[in-house]
């Protein structure tokens, strides 16, 4: 299994601010995922972020508001920029692990006010 | 284009009263089928892979079964415990990523 930490759990955001979200893995993985789940909606793929280059972006995802930072196999973050209130969201963190099985953090609740 | 589409996106139960949820997909290349459990505030919960038609697996009160198709995950004499959003999600050829359905939304009242 992998188990996986993501900070902050939840946080109140202003308008044009940004947020940095951290997630940390229990073992050395090539590929970590960052997912957005919206209210009462299921899970987008936001990146897949790869250690050592460029993250690679879904369609309708931009580097420019969700720069992500891949420094070694284990840690990965997700910034989301200039955010507005359609940027309230569960923001989920998740690798492959043993068993061929994707896990997932508990996610950070963001509200931007 | 592929595609994932879960039914129904919300169901009712009264505790013990069996019932089935779907997850229909269209995908080119399926190599296997996830279904996760979500409570609210938490992340995706596992439960099980399915990687070929007619495979089946069981897990306390759920049964997963997979077809060409589609898969049920069956729920038999459920409990209170067991509400919470179901999500199913496909792992295709092409990419390392899952592709997830909209979710049901599952409450068992007592």
């Amino acid at each position: 299994s992998a188990v996986i930490s993501q900070k902050p759990s939840r946080d109140i955001c202003q308008r044009g601010t940004s947020l940095t979200i951290q997630c940390q893995v229990d073992s050395q993985v090539t590929m970590m995922f960052w997912y957005r789940q919206q209210p009462g909606q299921s899970l987008t793929l936001i990146a897949t972020a790869n250690q050592g280059s460029e993250a690679t972006y879904e369609s309708g995802f931009v580097i420019d508001k969700f720069p992500i930072s891949r420094p070694n196999l284990t840690f990965s973050t997700l910034t989301v920029s200039n955010m507005s209130p359609e940027d309230s969201s569960i923001y989920l963190c998740s690798v492959w692990g043993g068993g061929n099985i994707q896990y997932f953090g508990a996610g950070t609740r963001l509200s931007v006010l | 284009e592929d595609q994932v589409t879960q039914s129904p996106e919300a169901l009712r139960l009264q505790e013990g009263e069996s019932s089935s949820l779907n997850c229909s997909y269209t995908v080119s290349g399926l190599r296997g089928l996830f279904w996760y459990r979500q409570d609210p505030g938490k992340g995706p919960e596992f439960l099980f892979t399915l990687y070929s038609a007619g495979e089946e697996k069981e897990k306390e009160r759920l049964k997963a079964t997979l077809t060409k198709k589609e898969s049920f995950l069956h729920i038999t004499a459920p409990k209170p415990e067991d509400s919470a959003t179901y999500l199913c999600a496909v792992y295709i050829n092409a990419g390392n990523m899952l592709t997830f359905g909209g979710g049901t939304r599952l409450m068992v009242k007592p």
